[in-house]
């Protein structure tokens, strides 16, 4: 069975780097799209974009190219940078499988709560 | 704000049938993508309840069934019971983007 586990910092000052890695466990990444969705504080879901194994990424544009997508293959992980941070930036941060159009996002990471606050 | 429209909150008594809607555009779920339906429950991830419009994946009840058409989607819950109070989230596509819906708060009366 597939599952993911995700880890980083989970508190950040302002401009700080968020930095999250998601590994990917019980198959290969490979054939997929893994992505990163986040949650604000009472807030809906905010896709944020996703990368599949050859390197290909799409991301929202609402992101203003702060955010960075990449995949280490031979560790099956995948990581979020996002540069650099504010207090908007404060929200659940979850990883997840996207099998596409069809099978929408069926894995999702427990998430982690990254803080940005001085 | 939201590119998929949904209504902040919905109710009903256990037993009862409601539904969520979420309305899109003609480039997004009016453009043909298909539409999921997630439920989260407090506190944990998203759930995908409803996949391609609408499929349920295994061991979803068929008390969770969805439709589409033209702009829009809705999602049906009839039998309602307590454990279904959760969040509930549409997604769509815009071109290659992922779009989701605001949310929709499910209270169980």
């Amino acid at each position: 069975q597939v599952q993911v586990q995700q880890w980083g910092a989970g508190l950040l000052k302002p401009s700080e780097t968020l930095s999250l890695t998601c590994a990917v466990y019980g198959e290969s990444s490979s054939g997929y799209y893994w992505g990163w969705i986040r949650q604000a504080p009472g807030r809906g879901l905010e896709w944020i974009g996703e990368i599949n194994h050859s390197g290909s990424t799409n991301y929202n544009p609402s992101l203003k190219s702060r955010a960075t997508i990449s995949v280490d293959t031979s560790k099956n992980q995948f990581s979020l940078r996002l540069s650099p941070v504010t207090a908007a930036d404060t929200a659940v941060y979850y990883c997840a499988r996207d099998q596409g159009f069809y099978w929408g996002i069926d894995i999702w990471g427990q998430g982690t709560k990254v803080t940005v606050s001085s | 704000q939201s590119v998929l429209t949904q209504p902040p909150s919905v109710s009903g008594a256990p037993g009862q049938r409601v539904t969520i809607s979420c309305a899109g555009s003609s480039s997004n779920i009016g453009a043909g993508y298909d539409v999921h339906w997630y439920q989260q429950l407090p506190g944990t991830a998203p759930k995908v309840l409803i996949h391609g419009n609408t499929n349920r994946p295994s061991g979803v009840p068929a008390r969770f069934s969805a439709s589409k058409s033209g702009t829009s989607a809705s999602l049906a819950i009839s039998g309602l019971q307590a454990e279904d109070e959760a969040y509930y989230y549409c997604q769509s596509y815009d071109s290659s983007l992922r779009v989701f819906g605001g949310g929709t708060k499910l209270t169980v009366l």
